[in-house]
């Protein structure tokens, strides 16, 4: 049962426009949620996190929200860039896993469009 | 170069046979984990390490065998591959401070 769940497969939007990528939980436990964004043919790589302490995160063009209550995050790419265009994953974490595992999510395709 | 690196990139073997798949770090890192991606299941958790020689298994480890030996290394065999593992399998490390996994290149496998 896929515990970090994102529900679109895909988005398409405009260069200079913002992207919102959507992910939610089902395990409380989590407090500690990353982005990860993967090109063709390379690994992952870390993007931006958010500790279950604040709810809003920022890194230049990237914002990532989270919402506790309704279990939800979000990803905001501000402007769409189509250096941007890539799958990105959601991962959750708990901090009292000392192990440091990642539970993610099927990933969203994002193409940038100009 | 510094970093975490896959061999081989891509590897085409048949069914039965056995293959590992090799994972370098050059970080020092303490943790080391195996994924598999697949479409629609994103990336899954094979198998992951703490040291040497403490490894667990993780959400999908059935047919698949670790060893960490030397903390640099994480090689992952499996002893006797099906079609069902074809995937591509990553490998990432971290160290002890951070959450974040910095993850390696990929091995594309297809086993046929």
């Amino acid at each position: 049962d896929q515990q970090v769940k994102q529900n679109s497969p895909s988005l398409s939007v405009q260069e200079g426009r913002i992207s919102i990528l959507n992910c939610d939980y089902t395990n409380s436990m989590f407090d500690y949620f990353l982005w990860y964004k993967k090109y063709p043919a390379e690994g992952p790589t870390f993007l931006i996190s958010i500790s279950s302490i604040k709810d809003k995160n920022e890194d230049g063009r990237f914002t990532v929200f989270l919402n506790k209550s309704a279990k939800h995050l979000s990803l905001h790419i501000v402007p769409s860039q189509p250096g941007d265009s890539a799958v990105y994953f959601c991962a959750a974490s708990m901090t009292t896993d000392s192990w440091g595992k990642l539970q993610f999510g099927a990933g969203t395709q994002v193409v940038v469009t100009p | 170069d510094a970093g975490i690196t896959q061999s081989p990139r891509y590897k085409i073997t048949e069914t039965g046979r056995q293959v590992t798949l090799m994972c370098h770090q050059t970080w020092s890192h303490s943790y080391m984990f195996w994924y598999r991606q697949d479409l629609g299941h994103g990336l899954r958790l094979i198998y992951y390490s703490a040291a040497a020689d403490i490894t667990d298994k993780g959400e999908v480890p059935d047919g698949y065998v670790v060893s960490r030996s030397k903390t640099e290394n994480f090689p992952l065999t499996l002893e006797s591959a099906t079609r069902s593992q074809t995937s591509v399998y990553f490998c990432a490390s971290r160290g002890t401070l951070y959450v974040e996994q910095y993850f390696g290149p990929g091995t594309r496998l297809t086993v046929t």
